[in-house]
C-alpha cells in the first residue's frame, strides 16, 4: 500500500530542545517537501529536495534543518533557533519537481511546553 | 507577497447546489494549478488540477477553469454534497519549482 507516513503525529518541544519530524515514503518519487500551517494560514514551504543528497531552502527555512539519505526518507529538524515552531507540519512528495502534482502525508502537530 | 490568494475564507452552500470557490494569481510564470481539499488535523488530499494550455479540466463532479488573461482560476463542484464540506486550497507552479499555496477556502455544506 504506497504512500507518505509522517511520525509522531504529534511532537512537544520544550525551550532550546531540537526535535526531528520523520518522514518517510514508498512511492518511488523523487521529489520531497516540507510545509507549514498555521491557523488562517495556507502552506508555506520550509525546505525541498529534487534528488538524493540534495536540498534546497524554501520560503520560511530559517531555524529548520533538514537532510535526504535516502530517497524514501526526509526527516526535518526543528532547531532551538525556531523561535515560534508550534505549526502543522505536512510533508509531500512528487515524482519530479516540475508539473507535477504532490502528495501529501497526515501531518505532525507541533507543540512547546 | 502572496502570489496565489482565495479571497473568500469561507463559503456555505445548499446540499444539491453549485459550488464556486475561486483563485486569483499574480506570478504569470505559473503554468500548472491544482486544488487539495483538506480535513482538519489531516494533510492535504490531491483533488483536480489544470495545466496552461487548457482552460478547463473536468473530473466527475468536479471541473476546474483557467482565465490565464485575468490570472484568475475556480473550482466548481456540482452537485455539492455535505462530505464536500472542508478546506479547499488552491496551488500553483511553473516549471522547475514547488508549490505556491493560497489560505484556503473553508466551504460548508447544509442539508
Amino acid at each position: 500500500d504506497g504512500g507518505i507516513t509522517q511520525s509522531p503525529k504529534y511532537l512537544f518541544r520544550k525551550e532550546g530542545q531540537n526535535v526531528t519530524l520523520s518522514c518517510e515514503q514508498n512511492l518511488n518519487h523523487d521529489a520531497m517537501y516540507w510545509y507549514r500551517q498555521d491557523p488562517g494560514q495556507g502552506l508555506r514551504l520550509i525546505y525541498y529536495s529534487q534528488i538524493v543528497n540534495d536540498f534546497q531552502k524554501g520560503d520560511i527555512a530559517e531555524g529548520y534543518s533538514v537532510s535526504r539519505e535516502k530517497k524514501e526518507s526526509f526527516p526535518l529538524t526543528v532547531t532551538s533557533a525556531q523561535k515560534n515552531p508550534t505549526a502543522f507540519y505536512l510533508c509531500a512528495s512528487s515524482p519530479g519537481l516540475a508539473e507535477e502534482t504532490q502528495y501529501f502525508g497526515p501531518g505532525t502537530r507541533l507543540l512547546v511546553l | 507577497d502572496q502570489q496565489v490568494k482565495q479571497n473568500s475564507p469561507s463559503l456555505s452552500v445548499q446540499e444539491g447546489r453549485i459550488s464556486i470557490l475561486n483563485c486569483d494569481y499574480t506570478n504569470s510564470m505559473f503554468d500548472y494549478f491544482l486544488w487539495y481539499k483538506k480535513y482538519p488535523a489531516e494533510g492535504p488530499t490531491f483533488l483536480i488540477s489544470i495545466s496552461s494550455i487548457k482552460d478547463k479540466n473536468e473530473d466527475g463532479r468536479f471541473t476546474v477553469f483557467l482565465n490565464k488573461s485575468a490570472k484568475h482560476l475556480s473550482l466548481h463542484i456540482v452537485p455539492s454534497q455535505p462530505g464536500d464540506s472542508a478546506v479547499y486550497f488552491c496551488a500553483a507552479s511553473s516549471s522547475g519549482y514547488a508549490l505556491n499555496f493560497g489560505k484556503g477556502t473553508s466551504l460548508l455544506v447544509t442539508p
